[in-house]
């Protein structure tokens, strides 16, 4: 099974400041792996899916970037609706099981 | 516009069998493209998947659970369920339906969620 371990478990930023967000997996994803922001009382976004294209209709701000098991997603220049948790996500070939992160909080400072 | 409704009890006794359908609206569930799962968050926790089926009737479950999950697709009448059985006050969770393309990894269009209380 492959675990993966997203840091730091709280992110506090202020808007208009760059979010930096890391997911490892426990073992290579190769690019098979995706990003998810999530809302109080809301269901999971899809924002980034094989580490680095952004789902459609998401804003040019987020970016996912790695490979193999390190992973990042940034968001260049904090909106005031960012501040909600991020999840990455992979899926394994076969078969095929779904594992997320624990998730990151991201906070207003 | 692809939508995906839960329905199903919001409160189940424990020991008892919880149950859940989700109705997808805005496209076909025999689609050949897709698996459909079922994801669940405990109150103020991540996220935890449960289990996926294709429209053949394939299942997939999450190994801890896997003893106590089913879950089923009914194509005429485009929906998928799940049951899960012997719950505890462990089970209490937000549950959700997803779509996952076959050929990706990204779960990309979900159900709102659905809250499950298991108290008796």
């Amino acid at each position: 099974e492959i675990v993966l371990t997203q840091s730091p478990a709280t992110l506090s930023l202020s808007p208009g400041e760059r979010a930096t967000l890391s997911c490892r997996a426990s073992q290579s994803v190769s690019s098979y792996l995706a990003w998810y922001q999530q809302k109080p009382g809301q269901a999971p976004r899809l924002l980034i899916y094989d580490a680095s294209n952004r789902a459609t209709g998401i804003p040019a701000r987020f970016s996912g970037s790695g490979s193999g098991t390190d992973f990042t997603l940034t968001i260049s220049s904090l909106e005031p609706e960012d501040f909600a948790v991020y999840y990455c996500q992979q899926r394994s070939n076969w078969p095929p099981e779904y594992t997320f992160g624990q998730g990151t909080k991201l906070e207003i400072k | 516009q692809l939508q995906l409704q839960e329905s199903g009890p919001g409160l189940v006794k424990p020991s008892e069998t919880l149950s859940l359908t989700c109705t997808v609206s805005g496209g076909s569930i025999s689609s050949s493209s897709y698996y459909w799962g079922w994801i669940r968050q405990p109150p103020g926790k991540g996220l935890e998947w449960i289990g996926s089926i294709y429209y053949s009737g394939s299942t997939y479950y999450n190994p801890s659970l896997k003893s106590r999950v089913t879950i089923s697709v009914d194509t005429s009448k485009n929906q998928f369920s799940l049951k899960l059985s012997s719950v505890t006050a462990a089970d209490t969770a937000v549950y959700y339906c997803a779509r996952g393309p076959k050929a990706g990894t990204p779960l990309d269009y979900w159900g709102q969620g659905t809250l499950v209380t298991v108290s008796s």
